[in-house]
């Protein structure tokens, strides 16, 4: 079965700092994957995905995420992030073929301006 | 567009008492889920349906049982509540396959058993 480990469970940033969020699954196949955003008080809303081809993916409000696939690792990453990032993120994954998705335990963001 | 539509927002039961929770989508998806959030656990997947007429068992299945109405319609029953159940619950629905494949999440419910 599918797991995802997210590393950083609550990041306390400064406005305009840099932002990376470690994912890591373990999966020995093909996978999808994705992230996701909590604002607070809201449902979960799909940053961005992986699902083939390039493995540099840009999201939206200026996310990316890159898919090693030799380390089984799905990081995001935002240059300068706001005050209104400020929000739980959680990473997915989805083998290949299969229905079921496996989400990490999240990490809370906090921008402090 | 609807999108991901679950009732009731909030309740509140009390030990014991049996519920349901209900779940339906307008996006003609073809697998839904339903999963709980608690604090420092993050999203736990309960039961999924891959497509109409299944059913599957995920991280968490004990104490609940689930439904596959039809191709909209996912319900999510407590037979006898426990305070353990107390929890934010979301359903989610995707499409079978494709490029597509994001998950969408309901606005959740909040239950909590006393």
């Amino acid at each position: 079965a599918q797991s995802v480990s997210q590393h950083n469970h609550h990041v306390i940033l400064s406005e305009a700092a840099s932002l990376e969020l470690g994912c890591n699954y373990s999966y020995g196949g093909t996978v999808n994957l994705f992230w996701y955003v909590q604002y607070p008080g809201q449902h979960l809303q799909l940053l961005l995905k992986y699902f083939s081809g390039d493995p540099l993916v840009k999201g939206i409000k200026g996310f990316e995420a890159e898919f090693i696939k030799s380390k089984f690792s799905f990081n995001l990453r935002k240059p300068s992030v706001q005050w209104s990032d400020t929000a739980e993120y959680f990473c997915a994954v989805r083998p290949g073929g299969y229905q079921k998705v496996t989400f990490g335990i999240g990490t809370k963001l906090q921008v402090i301006p | 567009n609807a999108g991901v539509t679950q009732t009731p927002k909030f309740q509140v039961l009390k030990t014991g008492q049996s519920m349901t929770l209900q779940c339906a989508q307008d996006m003609n998806h073809n697998s839904m889920y339903w999963y709980r959030q608690d604090p420092g656990m993050g999203l736990r997947l309960i039961y999924y349906s891959a497509s109409e007429g299944t059913t599957d068992k995920g991280e968490v299945p004990n104490g609940y049982n689930v439904s596959r109405l039809n191709k909209r319609e996912f319900s999510l029953r407590l037979e006898s509540a426990a305070p353990s159940q107390t929890s934010v619950y979301f359903c989610a629905s995707k499409d079978l396959d494709g490029t597509g494949n994001t998950i969408y999440f309901g606005e959740g419910s909040w239950l909590t058993v006393v």
